[in-house]
């Protein structure tokens, strides 16, 4: 089975800095995806990005990017030059193996000050 | 493509009356998802479909909840009778067969609140 933690129930950044979200997995398959989801108050769930547990290279998008520690279990989620729109919850989950469902975190509220 | 449409987008309802929930996935999208999103519990799968096939719906909480795939296009997700404990915002989310290794597409969700 699969678990997905984020300990950071809350955050809070200053526009135009830098924050990171934190993420930690459990899971005993060597074939898995990690993902980043942002749900603003529209409540409309958006893919932020993915990472592919085989790829060492650390996914980016834009602003977003990931630190994957695949040892660590850890998949942070770090928003460079925050804007106001970046304010949401943000929601961490993995599909692992066969199984094509995908085990989610509680989510990470975030709030950008201007 | 307008992607996956839910409705409707509020419901209210008294407690005991039945509610449906509609879903229309994106087209070529052979997986599709209904999840529960409450502040207590998070996001809950509640049941999966491939290609229109039930696989899995260990998550759906009891009796009272049903969901139906009739075809490609359309779901359904119903509650009779329904109850105060149901209010949630209910998501329906759809994926190519590739979908655990791509992610899903959610819909606006139905914010349903039984009274």
């Amino acid at each position: 089975a699969q678990t997905v933690t984020q300990s950071q129930p809350e955050m809070s950044v200053q526009e135009a800095e830098t924050v990171t979200l934190s993420c930690t997995y459990d899971t005993s398959e060597s074939d898995y995806y990690l993902f980043w989801y942002k749900q603003p108050p529209s409540r409309q769930m958006i893919l932020v990005i993915r990472q592919e547990a085989y790829k060492q290279q650390n996914a980016t998008e834009n602003r977003f990017s990931v630190n994957f520690q695949k040892a660590a279990k850890s998949f942070s989620l770090k928003i460079s030059d925050s804007q106001l729109g970046d304010a949401a919850m943000y929601f961490c989950a993995i599909s692992a193996g066969n199984n094509r469902k995908l085990i989610w975190g509680l989510g990470t509220s975030l709030a950008v000050n201007p | 493509d307008a992607g996956v449409i839910q409705s409707p987008r509020h419901e209210v309802t008294e407690m005991g009356q039945e509610v449906t929930l509609r879903c229309k996935p994106i087209s070529g999208h052979n997986s599709l998802f209904w999840y529960r999103q409450t502040m207590m519990r998070g996001l809950e799968l509640l049941i999966y479909f491939n290609n229109n096939v039930p696989i899995d719906d260990s998550g759906m909480p009891e009796d009272r909840f049903s969901a139906k795939m009739p075809n490609a296009s359309f779901s359904t997700l119903k509650i009779q009778p329904s109850e105060p404990r149901d209010s949630a915002v209910y998501f329906c989310a759809s994926s190519t067969s590739r979908g655990a290794t791509y992610g899903y597409t959610f819909g606006s969700g139905t914010r349903l609140t039984v009274v």
